[in-house]
């Protein structure tokens, strides 16, 4: 089964620095991966999606990841982070309709 | 505006008790999902739906129920059987977006916290 394994439980930058959270995933076959945004006691809001159209994807709140099948990563990234980025990060995998399954997570501090 | 409802937002258990947590969809999407989140670990599966009168064990299903009698509503029963009930409950259901049907993304609810007294 297909799983992701995202590095770094916590990850703390400050404004306008660049994030970086990282997602490795294993799957069997090309998988469609996902990073979603939670604030605290929140659902989960789609951030971004790879579905094989494009190996960069951008997404929204200037947020972009990039498939890269040799390394199996689909790292997010942000030129300059924002004191409202601040939220837990999921890095997500499935390859057909019913199997999401999710990273653990990542939280993401801004710093002043 | 569409999306899912998730009801009550704090929920309250004693030992011993079954309760119920509430989802409702005004997406008309078909498919609907339960999931279980603790700290450090992210979200676990507990059951799906793809159709009314339908359901599938998830990857923690043991100590859960569910019923789909409309497309609308997938409620969870936290049985007596789930030892350690605590934790956060997230509803969510499938949309179709893009060209083909593997573009997919979920909508989620709110969430409700689950709580042993």
């Amino acid at each position: 089964a297909q799983s992701v394994t995202q590095l770094g439980s916590h990850v703390s930058v400050s404004e306008g620095a660049l994030v970086l959270l990282r997602c490795n995933y294993s799957s069997s076959v090309p998988p469609y991966l996902f990073w979603y945004v939670q604030y605290p006691n929140q659902g989960l809001q789609l951030l971004l999606k790879y579905t094989s159209a494009a190996t960069l994807v951008k997404g929204i709140n200037g947020f972009e990841a990039e498939f890269k099948k040799s390394e199996t990563s689909f790292h997010l990234t942000k030129p300059s982070a924002h004191m409202s980025d601040a939220a837990e990060y999921f890095c997500a995998v499935s390859k057909y309709r019913n199997d999401m399954r999710f990273g653990a997570g990542t939280r993401l501090t801004v710093k002043p | 505006d569409g999306g899912i409802t998730q009801s009550p937002k704090y929920l309250f258990r004693k030992e011993g008790q079954n309760v119920t947590l509430s989802c409702e969809q005004n997406l008309n999407h078909d498919a609907m999902y339960w999931y279980r989140q603790d700290p450090g670990q992210g979200l676990r599966l507990i059951y799906y739906s793809q159709i009314v009168n339908d359901f599938q064990k998830g990857d923690i299903a043991e100590g859960y129920s569910v019923s789909r009698e409309k497309k609308e509503s997938f409620p969870l029963t936290v049985t007596s059987a789930q030892k350690n009930p605590t934790a956060f409950y997230l509803c969510a259901s499938r949309t179709a977006t893009g060209t083909g049907n593997r573009t997919y993304g979920y909508t989620f609810g709110s969430g409700t916290r689950l709580t042993v007294v």
